[in-house]
Formats: structure tokens, sequence, C-alpha cells
């Protein structure tokens, strides 16, 4: 199975901050990467398909790059509704796993 | 829009059996592929399962792999998983979510999700 390890597992952060969480995978899948939101008591949603697509209707601060084993998702301008856990996923072999998670959290 | 409603869950004993129901609305079921993802208590998401869009391919993940199998009935627009043996590191909230891609030979991403059902293994 390929493991996934996201970075941070969770930070403090500012509105108006730029946000960088990374998902590192064991081995190398391509552009086959997804980044998911969730916030408290809530499904999660998806936000980026295939490392950098960002799904209809997502805010463009949402942002995503990497292919191969290193992969990034940003968030230009944090604001108060971007405080969740953010999930990275391979879709490239499976099982279709999911990283740990990164919580943000408000400074 | 769409909306998938899950249902079956509930309290089960080590060893028990529960059958889970998605219920979809709002677009195509027949022409997408659907997966079961579970979130064990205050823990990260785990993917169980995936079936395609005309049920003639599913995938598990290893640790219910044997154990669950993933169902649907196109023609009530259900997806169903049938979970035996159970344990008590099953104990989660279980999703049904759509697949993003219509008409796809394999899964891809995890457009919609519904909100949920909790299963909880205890004696």
């Amino acid at each position: 199975d390929i493991q996934m390890t996201q970075s941070p597992s969770s930070l403090s952060a500012s509105v108006g901050d730029r946000v960088t969480i990374t998902c590192r995978t064991s081995q190398s899948i391509s552009n086959y990467l997804n980044w998911y939101q969730q916030k408290p008591g809530k499904a999660p949603k998806l936000l980026i398909f295939d490392a950098s697509s960002l799904r209809s209707g997502v805010p463009s601060k949402f942002s995503g790059s990497g292919s191969g084993t290193d992969f990034t998702l940003t968030i230009s301008s944090l604001q108060p509704e971007d405080f969740a856990t953010y999930y990275c996923q391979q879709s490239y072999s499976i099982p279709h796993t999911f990283g740990g998670g990164t919580n943000v959290e408000i400074k | 829009q769409v909306q998938l409603v899950e249902s079956g869950g509930g309290v089960v004993p080590p060893g028990g059996s529960l059958r889970l129901s998605c219920a979809a609305s709002g677009f195509t079921f027949s022409s997408y592929g659907m997966h079961w993802v579970r979130q064990a208590p205050v823990k990260g998401l785990e993917w169980v399962a995936f079936m395609r869009y005309d049920g003639s391919i599913h995938y598990y993940g290893d640790s219910v792999q044997g154990r669950f199998t993933i169902s649907r009935d196109n023609s009530k627009n259900t997806l169903y998983l049938q979970m035996n043996s159970l344990r008590t590191d099953d104990t989660a909230l279980y999703y049904c979510a759509k697949d993003r891609l219509r008409a796809a030979p394999g899964p891809a991403s995890l457009a919609d999700w519904g909100q949920g059902i909790l299963v909880t293994v205890s004696s």
C-alpha cells in the first residue's frame, strides 16, 4: 500500500496568512493526488483533484501543486471559514489511502 | 443537487453483521462509481470500498477485505455495504461518496459525500 505522510499535523495561523500543507507519498503516484477539507461535524469536501485542478465552485485562494511523491496545498490568504482539517488522498493505486490530516487552527 | 443519505447504522456486538444503505438522488446514479469511506472517532479518514458504476468491478481496503461486501442496485439508486465479522476497530462514522468521474473504468476522487452513519461495535 502507498503510505501518505502529511505535514504538519497541525498548525496555527492568523487570518490573512498564507498557509502551505505538504503531502509526501511512499512511491511515485504521478499526479493522482486529491485534497479535501473537513470542518467539525461535517463530511469532507473535495477541493483539488489531479494534484492541481481546482474543483468547480472552490475559491481560487486554494491551489495545489506537485507530482511524483511531493505535493502541496496552499491557501493564499486564510479566512475564518478556512479553519478546518485538510486531508490528501492518492488515487493512483488500490487502496486509495488518505494522509493523516492537517488541522488548521486560529492563532 | 446531489443527495446521499446513509442508513442502517447502530450498535452491534463483536462478530456481528450489519448492512448499510446509501440512497442517492439528484444525479444519474447508474453512471457513477461509488465509495464507502469511514472515520473512527477523533481519527482520520479511511477508504473502505469502491464499486464501478455498472457493478462490474469492486475494490476494498486491506482492513475490510474478506469481511465487507459492497453492492449496488441501480434500479433503486441505492448503494450497500454488507459488514460481517465486525470488530471493535470497525467502530466509525461511515460515509457514502460519489466519484467525480462519470462512467469511469475505475475510482478517482470523491466528489460528493453523505453526512455519514455511525456504526458502533461493542459488547
